[in-house]
Formats: C-alpha cells, sequence, structure tokens
C-alpha cells in the first residue's frame, strides 16, 4: 500500500537555525505530494504542493520543498527558522491512489 | 470574506447512531475535501466534491458518505457510530481543487466528535 514517512517525530531546533524535515513516499509512477502545517491554536494550512514541474517548490512563509524522485523524498526546508514556526507539519502524497498523510513532525522552535 | 465554517462545532454520540456534519466553503469555492484527525491514525483523507460530484475517496467503510449541494456546501454522514469514530472532522474548500497551479485550500476549525 501507498505510504507517506515522516521519520522525525519532534524536532527542536533554535530561531535562526535552518530547518529540513524529511518525507519519504513508497509508490512509483505519478506523484503528487503536499505539505501542510498546524500551528497551536489555528486551523491546518497548506504550506505547499508539487504537481509535475520544477522539482523545487516554494511556498507560503518562507518554505520551501524538493522532489526527489531516485530518492523518493519531498523534504521540507526553511533557512532560518523563527518561534512563531513552532507547529506540526505533514507531508503527503498522492498519485493513482487516495491522499495519504505521514504521522507528523512536531517542531518546536526555542529562542 | 468569510471562512470555511463547520457546524455542528462539537458533538456527542452513541454507538450505533448516526450523524451528519456540515461544511459551507468559501463563497466561490466548488470544491470540498473532507479529512478525518485522530491522535492515533493521524490525519486520513475521507472524500473531495466538486461541483456536486465525488472526485476522489478515501480508504473509508461505506458508513462514511458525503454530498454536495448546488450552492457548494457539503454534507458528511457517518452511520452506525463506532467508537473509533470519535475524531477531528475537518473539511476544507477551494476554488477548483489542488491541480490548478496557484492554486491553495483554506481548512474549516473542524467539527469534534466523541462517540460514548
Amino acid at each position: 500500500a501507498q505510504s507517506v514517512s515522516q521519520h522525525n517525530h519532534h524536532v527542536i531546533l533554535s530561531e535562526a537555525a535552518s530547518l529540513e524535515l524529511g518525507c519519504n513516499y513508497s509508490y512509483g509512477g505519478t506523484v503528487n505530494l503536499f505539505w501542510y502545517v498546524q500551528y497551536p491554536g489555528q486551523h491546518l494550512q497548506l504550506l505547499l504542493k508539487y504537481f509535475s514541474g520544477d522539482p523545487l517548490v516554494k511556498g507560503i512563509k518562507g518554505f520551501e520543498a524538493e522532489f526527489i524522485k531516485s530518492k523518493f523524498s519531498f523534504n521540507l526546508r526553511k533557512p532560518s527558522v523563527q518561534w512563531s514556526d513552532t507547529a506540526e507539519y505533514f507531508c503527503a502524497g498522492s498519485g493513482n491512489t487516495p491522499l495519504v498523510f505521514g504521522k507528523g513532525t512536531r517542531l518546536s522552535v526555542i529562542a | 470574506k468569510a471562512g470555511v465554517t463547520q457546524t455542528p462545532r462539537y458533538l456527542i454520540k452513541t454507538r450505533g447512531q448516526q450523524v451528519t456534519l456540515s461544511c459551507s466553503p468559501i463563497s466561490g469555492h466548488r470544491s470540498v475535501s473532507w479529512y478525518q484527525q485522530t491522535p492515533g491514525q493521524g490525519l486520513q483523507f475521507l472524500f473531495e466534491y466538486f461541483s456536486e460530484t465525488q472526485r476522489n475517496k478515501g480508504n473509508f467503510p461505506g458508513r462514511f458518505s458525503g454530498r454536495q449541494f448546488s450552492n457548494s456546501r457539503s454534507e458528511m454522514n457517518v452511520s452506525t457510530l463506532e467508537l473509533g469514530d470519535s475524531a477531528l472532522y475537518l473539511c476544507a474548500s477551494s476554488l477548483g481543487g489542488l491541480r490548478i497551479p496557484g492554486e491553495t485550500q483554506y481548512f474549516g476549525p473542524g467539527t469534534r466528535l466523541l462517540v460514548l
């Protein structure tokens, strides 16, 4: 069955540190990939999405992700995190199958 | 403009009952998607509707169903409730769906369902 894996369950970073959250998907063929964020007390938000074309996708709030087909990966990056980036981040993917989410990565940014 | 609204916000039901949840998308949005969020299973996709037609469906039993009306409002129904259906049910809307470049989706606050 198709799956999406997020290996980091909880990441703690200091402000201004660089961020990279891992996401791997298990299926081949056409793939659509997404990153979502859930800030404390706020609604879920779509950060960015990949359907085709440029494998480097830029999203909102300074986030980007790179689709590396050979590694089945779609890691989320941000060059310098802020305290306000503290949230839970979800990777999701679909292809010819329904959308599947990863278990999420909790990011805590400390001053 | 008003965001995605979901009613009711909280609901308590007992096993075996059925429940109907409602989602009103942002004005002009024609795509509505539903998701279930639980501590154990995380986020799971239920289904997506576009212009009153189900466009995608997740791996949920037939007890979970939905529909969309001509004004794009959507409802989801769960029949014969089980304890494991206790969850936060999220709805999201977009203009035409996420395949359209530059398009995003907006989530509602969710309906928290507790099954006793």
